[in-house]
């Protein structure tokens, strides 16, 4: 089946732009979790959902970033008036419910955002 | 908070040498363990997960030990092909991660084989 998908692929920004990142998760999966990744280091948890129901926003990096997933599948990653140091790769994980393998995270392609 | 550190950071092999990577968390109340590949512009593949009650899992060439209460992990690939060149990610769960799932990365080991 799809696994979880993300657009645009590559985003250019000009600073103080505005961006919005999607990702559609693998159907059914109930749990969506945003990371980035700066260029040479590991991902880095932002927010996490359950559902429609965002539990975990602790990695957001400032207000400038915020997500939704209004009806528990697809999610948007926003970030308003983007700067240099947000130019980065922005990864989307989902997994399943709870059970066997449910904790196991299935990553997309990401999307790499230059801020110019 | 937990830490997860991979050693070495990069790593160039001839073509068929059997090689180790390193993983070490510092909270060992972890749920589990995942080893991830990443190629260049590319998303993370799960090459192992292991839940924290076991000790290693093993999927053809690889193998991936956990050491639970050291904090360690290694991934052991056998007789490596320039096809595994790639970066290589150890990623935990933590209990007392307020999300429950989210996972602490460390910052990879680049690998390289030489034919």
């Amino acid at each position: 089946g799809a696994g979880v998908s993300q657009s645009p692929r590559y985003k250019v920004a000009k600073r103080g732009q505005d961006v919005a990142l999607r990702c559609d998760p693998i159907s059914g999966h109930v749990s969506l979790f945003w990371y980035q990744q700066a260029l040479g280091q590991g991902p880095e948890f932002l927010t996490y959902f359950q559902n429609e129901a965002q539990l975990d926003k602790s990695g957001l990096p400032s207000d400038r970033f915020f997500a939704e997933r209004p009806e528990g599948s697809v999610s948007t990653l926003k970030i308003q008036r983007t700067q240099q140091e947000d130019s980065a790769v922005y990864l989307c994980a989902s997994s399943p419910p709870p059970g066997g393998n449910g904790y196991e995270q299935y990553f997309g392609p990401g999307t790499r955002l230059t801020v110019t | 908070k937990q830490e997860v550190t991979q050693i070495p950071a990069a790593l160039s092999v001839p073509e068929g040498e059997n090689l180790v990577l390193n993983c070490s968390f510092t909270d060992s109340a972890i749920y589990n363990l995942q080893w991830f590949r990443q190629d260049p512009g590319k998303g993370l593949t799960s090459l192992l997960l292991i839940q924290s009650s076991q000790r290693e899992q093993t999927s053809g060439r690889l193998n991936a030990s956990l050491d639970k209460s050291s904090g360690r992990s290694t991934l052991y690939i056998a007789a490596s092909q320039p096809g595994d060149s790639a970066t290589y990610l150890c990623a935990v769960r933590t209990y007392y991660n307020n999300a429950g799932n989210m996972l602490t990365f460390g910052g990879g080991t680049r690998l390289m084989v030489k034919p």
